[in-house]
């Protein structure tokens, strides 16, 4: 069974850092990774959606990076803000419409 | 319109109770989800409909009973649960499994 691993679990930065998320997996036949952000008691909001076949996706100051064969992919933040602050979730998805979540990453951006 | 909306956003029900959790989208997905999410977890996969049929049922009770009436609604049929089912459950949708999962904003269910 795939599993999916984010480390840092928890991370605190002031405003304006940049900073890097890590998930890994240990099953590298996936269709796509997909980055989502949770607001405490919400649902998940889309991030970012990386094909297997791609090596990166950017959106606005996200930029998400996929290597498939060594199981990782990362979410880099440019310079944070207050409103970044929520839960990091990446999930891979394989065969049978398979849907694996990552452990999270709760951010806080420090004013 | 990327909406997936859900109904209703609080439920409270008892243990011998039959409640239904509600699920819609309209961007023409033609696979939904259900996930549960406990406090401070990822959420789990429960089941995964696939042009309305059942595809993916990950050993859930059946005290679950999940029903897809057609490709933009799909229910959660829940007939007594126990407390430990208090969870945030969470619907998604996509296009197919290679696509964007789609989340609407759960509904949150208490089990006295």
């Amino acid at each position: 069974k795939q599993e999916v691993t984010q480390i840092p679990a928890a991370l605190s930065v002031p405003e304006g850092e940049n900073l890097v998320l890590n998930c890994s997996f240990t099953d590298s036949a996936i269709y796509n990774l997909q980055w989502f952000r949770q607001d405490p008691g919400k649902g998940l909001t889309s991030l970012l959606l990386i094909q297997s076949s791609q090596r990166e996706q950017t959106s606005g100051r996200l930029n998400a990076s996929l290597d498939k064969s060594s199981g990782r992919s990362t979410l880099y933040i440019a310079a944070s803000q207050p409103g970044d602050s929520a839960t990091y979730l990446c999930a891979v998805s394989g065969t049978g419409n398979q849907f694996y979540f990552g452990t999270g990453t709760s951010l806080t951006v420090i004013p | 319109d990327t909406e997936v909306t859900q109904t209703p956003k609080h439920l409270v029900m008892g243990m011998t109770n039959k409640k239904s959790l509600k699920c819609e989208q309209h961007m023409g997905h033609r696979a939904m989800y259900w996930y549960k999410q406990k406090a401070k977890k990822p959420p789990e996969l429960m089941f995964v409909y696939s042009y309305e049929k059942l595809s993916i049922n990950e050993s859930v009770p059946s005290r679950f009973s999940p029903e897809c009436p057609n490709s933009s609604l799909l229910n959660l049929h829940l007939h007594a649960l126990q407390p430990e089912d208090s969870a945030l459950y969470l619907c998604a949708s996509s296009q197919g499994e290679r696509g964007t999962q789609y989340f609407g904003p759960g509904t949150r269910l208490l089990v006295l």
